[in-house]
């Protein structure tokens, strides 16, 4: 069974701070990762996906990679209440069907 | 910019019941899916289908579930007799390649097995 375990929070932070989002995998053949958004009640929306080691940025968020830990991040900057959200961490599997995470449930306190 | 479209929205039917779940996957895409959400819960990999046929399935997909894409656009999910723990959100997103390539959601239809 491919294990995909984030912190189910909740985490709080103020508007305009930093919101660091944690996920660990345990297939070391997983290649890619993504960071899915899911407001309540809604299907989840891709927001990043990365390959490489190191860090991948776009716009406010930034996701961190790194294989050797199987550790994958997710940074918001400046956040806002519309940030507000659980934030779902996916793996690949063999067939690239897709392993989640439990989700991470993030407030940002206006 | 085109999206996965699912129908219906709510299902809602009877225990032991067939229900036919619909998706009309992004016009381009080549990779389709099932999974599920249990109310609370991870969201769960059920199928993967390509080139007209199954490439993965997960043990939740037992002979009750079955996928078909009956022409060129819609991708459906079959469950023969519905139990009462096939209640969930049941998404098919869709994917342009294989391995590697992002899947865009759509909007899901809520099961609801009474």
């Amino acid at each position: 069974q491919k294990e995909v375990e984030q912190n189910s929070g909740p985490l709080s932070v103020p508007e305009g701070a930093i919101a660091s989002l944690n996920c660990t995998y345990s297939d070391r053949g997983s290649q890619s990762f993504f960071w899915y958004r899911q407001y309540s009640g809604k299907s989840p929306e891709l927001i990043m996906f990365i390959y490489s080691n190191g860090d991948k940025e776009d716009g406010r968020f930034t996701a961190q990679l790194n294989k050797a830990s199987q550790y994958v991040s997710l940074l918001i900057r400046d956040s806002q209440p519309s940030d507000s959200a659980t934030y779902l961490c996916a793996v690949n599997g063999p067939g690239n069907q897709f392993y989640f995470g439990t989700g991470t449930s993030l407030t940002v306190i206006p | 910019e085109p999206e996965v479209t699912q129908t219906p929205s709510h299902q809602v039917t009877q225990m032991g019941q067939e229900v036919i779940l619909r998706c009309v996957p992004i016009s381009n895409h080549l990779y389709f899916y099932w999974y599920r959400q249990i109310l609370g819960q991870k969201v769960e990999f059920l199928v993967s289908f390509y080139n007209n046929e199954i490439s993965e399935k997960s043990e939740i997909f037992d002979d009750q579930f079955s996928v078909e894409r009956p022409d060129g656009s819609n991708f459906t999910l079959k469950i023969r007799s519905t139990k009462l723990e096939d209640s969930a959100m049941y998404f098919c997103p869709s994917a342009p390649s294989g391995v590697g390539n992002e899947q865009f959601f759509g909007p899901g239809t809520r099961l609801t097995v009474l």
